[in-house]
């Protein structure tokens, strides 16, 4: 298994310019989330799904947009692109739907936005 | 709502001392308590987590931690620290009544020096 994998590695960006990252994983998992980890601040939940069709706001949605049509994949969009969203950017996934289940990261999306 | 705070942004150790990484949560009901480790341009990977029965709780490279539920804390430790356990460790809590998302600390970079 790949695992959780995200695309782009790295992606500079104007102001107001948009983007999509990737996020696939291949075990079948449920639940997927994206974070972003900013220096000294740990990671914030962007959004998460539950399940293919379902997503949810996390602690810091605005600004971003995600779809689930699929269970392997969950996108998150950026519209209009501000030095704010400057970040790390993580997709993780865990199976199931009860609270025990760990979570599985991908490598990360660094992204600066100029 | 649940949180978790990580006291020490940075904690240095010699090789071959052990090492303690402090976490210390709070949530309304049981918590389930998780550790994660992240090395450098890496994503973050599960070490161990509580969930119920045993305080003590063995995970991954030999880390273990001890769930205090009187003092609400969940501290990382490993016997002897090896220079390849550098990295940033993040502690998570889940309150399991609300079945939310995992909340993370900020984070403490662990140096072990040779």
């Amino acid at each position: 298994n790949a695992g959780v994998t995200q695309t782009p590695k790295f992606r500079i960006l104007k102001i107001g310019q948009s983007m999509t990252l990737q996020c696939t994983q291949d075990m079948n998992h449920n639940y997927m989330y994206w974070y972003r980890q900013d220096p000294g601040m740990g990671l914030k939940l962007i959004y998460y799904s539950v399940g293919a069709g379902i997503t949810d706001k996390g602690e810091v949605p605005n600004g971003y947009n995600v779809s689930r049509s699929t269970t392997e994949d969950f996108p998150l969009r950026l519209e209009l692109a501000a030095p704010s969203q400057t970040s790390v950017y993580f997709c993780a996934s865990s199976y199931g739907t009860g609270p025990t289940y760990e979570q599985y990261f991908g490598p990360g999306t660094r992204l600066t936005v100029t | 709502a649940q949180s978790v705070a990580q006291p020490e942004d940075q904690v240095n150790v010699a090789e071959g001392n052990p090492l303690t990484v402090k976490c210390t949560y709070s949530v309304s009901g049981n918590p389930y308590l998780f550790w994660y480790v992240q090395y450098p341009n890496r994503g973050l990977q599960f070490l161990l987590k509580y969930i119920t029965g045993d305080n003590l709780v063995k995970g991954s490279y030999g880390f273990e931690a001890e769930f205090n539920k009187s003092q609400t804390s969940f501290h990382l430790k490993k016997p002897s620290a090896l220079v390849s356990d550098s990295a940033l460790y993040f502690c998570a809590v889940r309150d399991p009544p609300r079945n939310t998302p995992l909340v993370f600390g900020k984070g403490t970079r662990l140096s072990v020096i040779a």
